[in-house]
């Protein structure tokens, strides 16, 4: 079965470019996670969904961040304008609801290194 | 509010060497708890997890770890290390209820020498 799957694997834009990232998660998970690292700040989550819902973006750092997903197999990032501090990977990561059987581990992505000049 | 804090930041073991890696938590009721090892350019990969039962939980890549609910720690163990498991690990619980994001810890980097 294929794993999460993130695209571009590389970015380099300029400030106040836009920037999209996209995820198709494991088919079948209902949860839906897009994850931040950086040196300084570690792993730091920026926004989930379940079943195509956003349930919490609290981590998002600002308006210029959007996250959407249209439907089960396919969510965006869209960062506009970026700014250099915005370089850093982005993993996106999904998950099956827990149960007698799973215990919410998440399945990442490879990651998509923005670096933005 | 949850979190968790991997005391060390950068870790050199020698081949063949044990290896411990700790990792504290702090959780309202029992927790999920995980550990993930990142090699280079890649992404998070399951270690092992501890959700109820045993508290020493078995793992891929002969890891395994004690949950130790007296001392809210989950530390990570091999009894001999391989230059291939250079990376780093880590330490993560659930930011609320099971089945939510993932907090982790800020990570330690395991070194290994020849």
């Amino acid at each position: 079965d294929a794993g999460v799957i993130q695209s571009p694997r590389h970015e380099v834009t300029e400030m106040g470019q836009e920037v999209t990232l996209r995820c198709k998660p494991i088919s079948g998970h209902d949860y839906l996670f897009w994850y931040r690292q950086t040196m300084m700040r570690g792993l730091e989550l920026l926004i989930y969904f379940n079943n195509n819902v956003p349930i919490d973006d609290s981590g998002m750092p600002e308006d210029r961040f959007s996250a959407k997903m249209p439907n089960a197999s396919f969510s965006t990032l869209k960062i506009q304008p970026s700014e250099p501090r915005d370089s850093a990977v982005y993993f996106c990561a999904s998950s099956i609801q827990v149960d007698s059987a799973n215990t919410g581990e998440l399945f990442f992505g490879e990651g998509s290194r923005l670096t933005v000049l | 509010a949850q979190s968790v804090t991997q005391p060390d930041i950068h870790i050199t073991v020698s081949e063949g060497a044990s290896l411990e890696l700790r990792c504290n938590y702090s959780y309202g009721a029992t927790p999920y708890l995980f550990w993930y090892v990142q090699s280079p350019g890649q992404g998070l990969q399951l270690l092992l997890k501890y959700f109820s039962g045993d508290t020493l939980v078995q793992g891929i890549k002969g890891f395994e770890a004690e949950f130790k609910r007296s001392q809210s720690s989950f530390n990570l163990r091999k009894p001999s290390v391989h230059w291939s498991d250079a990376a780093e690990y880590f330490c993560a619980v659930p930011s609320s209820g099971a089945g939510t994001a993932l907090i982790f810890g800020k990570g330690t980097t395991l070194s290994v020498s020849s």
